[in-house]
């Protein structure tokens, strides 16, 4: 089974620039979670979606930052304008809630991540 | 505010060595509980989770973790460390959030020759 497909794989451009993520969750699965990892703050949740609906977005660092899930199987994270201070490992998760905002009871799956480098 | 420690930021073992790395978690109500780990370049595979019943969870790659409510505590195990579990592990907790997870700052496992 294709797990959760993120792409690209490394980007790196210059600061100003418009920067696009997308991520492919798993078929069938209706939560999906956009992290962030640095090694100054860890693995930070920015936002996650259940059923194609933002549920928290309480973790986005602020306005240049923006996510939308157009259907279930397709999410982007989109930065405008880059600053090299968004520079690290973006991933992408996704799990199977049932009940809605309760429990999820299912572990999420991360993709393999988009190395950002803004210069 | 709902947390995980994991105390230890970087452990080296020996080859062959057990493993305990620790993790604990903010009281409250009992959350769901996992065991990540991530090798270079790759995202986070999932080791293990506890969501209820027996304390003692088995996970894959041998690994098996122990849930202790009184301490707040899900550490992780491995009784023989083989130089491929050289890795970062993420402990992490997810309450009544929607499936939302908190993770530790990670610990870093090299494997000792």
């Amino acid at each position: 089974d294709a797990g959760v497909i993120q792409s690209p794989r490394h980007e790196v451009t210059e600061m100003g620039q418009e920067v696009t993520l997308r991520c492919k969750p798993i078929s069938g699965h209706n939560s999906l979670f956009w992290y962030r990892q640095t090694m100054m703050r860890g693995l930070e949740l920015l936002i996650y979606f259940n059923n194609n609906v933002p549920i928290d977005d309480s973790g986005m660092p602020e306005d240049r930052f923006s996510a939308k899930m157009p259907n279930a199987s397709f999410s982007t994270l989109k930065i405008q304008p880059s600053e090299p201070r968004d520079s690290a490992v973006y991933f992408c998760a996704s799990s199977q809630t049932r009940g809605g905002l309760l429990y999820s009871n299912q572990p999420q799956h991360f993709g393999d991540g988009t190395r950002l480098s803004i210069l | 505010a709902q947390s995980v420690t994991q105390p230890d930021i970087h452990i080296t073992v020996s080859e062959g060595a057990s493993l305990e790395l620790r993790c604990n978690y903010s009281y409250g109500a009992t959350p769901y509980l996992f065991w990540y780990v991530q090798s270079p370049g790759q995202g986070l595979q999932l080791l293990l989770k506890y969501f209820s019943g027996d304390t003692l969870v088995q996970g894959i790659k041998g690994f098996e973790a122990e849930f202790k409510r009184s301490q707040s505590s899900f550490n992780l195990r491995k009784p023989s460390v083989h130089w491929s579990d050289a890795a970062e592990y993420f402990c992490a907790v997810e309450y009544n959030q929607g499936g939302k997870l908190i993770f530790g700052q990670g610990t870093e496992l090299s494997v000792k020759p």
